[in-house]
């Protein structure tokens, strides 16, 4: 069964460092995400992306954060300067373009922690 | 504004009990879709199912299923004869609007124990 894949799945970095987190999509879908849960709270969207643009970004989705999509597999998320408080599972999902199918399915995540 | 809302923080039962999820969501979308998703240990976010807000018909998948009510803008979900496996983190989740790319809204989900 096709699934979204993310890696690293912990990353550890100093505060102010530049982390890429990474995510491979399942590949015949169009529509991608990024959201964060930070320990023990909800999950929280962070931005859509689409046709090689943003789609919508939250009020988390500041001047530190960045996505793109570097090649026709992997979506990344950027984080330029990392802070203690960036620190969460981010996870990656992508959905269908068709509105039956439009479910977004998730990664696995990656735990981000800024010392 | 969207907003879900899941009141019981913590659910413990018993092996073999019936417990349900309680989800109450906000829209004002006409269209809109709502979702749960189980969260396991393991930490991944698991799809369980999608309702689109013209679908009231409630579902049974095996030992799980769903009660979409609109009056009480509620989606409720059941598991019956509980297992330790179904121990995990359970969210509810809301997309409004018909645009196949809008975001969800999770609510704070509710942790469930199953004890044997």
């Amino acid at each position: 069964e096709p699934e979204v894949t993310q890696t690293p799945s912990h990353q550890v970095t100093q505060m102010g460092q530049e982390v890429i987190l990474r995510c491979v999509p399942i590949s015949n879908h169009l529509y991608f995400y990024w959201y964060r849960q930070i320990l023990g709270q909800k999950v929280e969207f962070l931005v859509s992306f689409y046709n090689n643009e943003i789609s919508e970004k939250s009020e988390i989705f500041d001047d530190q954060f960045s996505v793109e999509r570097p090649d026709g597999s992997n979506f990344t998320l950027k984080i330029r300067s990392t802070k203690l408080e960036d620190s969460a599972m981010y996870f990656c999902a992508s959905s269908a373009l068709e509105q039956a199918k439009n479910i977004q399915y998730f990664g696995a995540g990656t735990r981000l922690s800024v010392l | 504004a969207q907003k879900v809302t899941q009141a019981q923080t913590e659910i413990s039962v018993v092996e073999k009990e019936d417990v349900t999820l309680d989800c109450v969501y906000e829209t004002r979308d006409t269209t809109y879709y709502l979702f749960w998703y189980k969260q396991p240990p393991s930490g991944e976010l698991v799809f369980l199912i999608r309702r689109n807000s013209f679908d009231e018909q409630n579902e049974i998948s095996g030992r799980y299923s769903w009660n979409f009510q609109k009056s009480t803008s509620s989606f409720n979900f059941t598991i019956t004869a509980s297992q330790v496996v179904d121990s995990a983190v359970y969210f509810c989740a809301l997309r409004g609007g018909a645009g196949g790319y809008n975001k969800l809204i999770f609510g704070a989900g509710t942790r469930l124990a199953v004890h044997p």
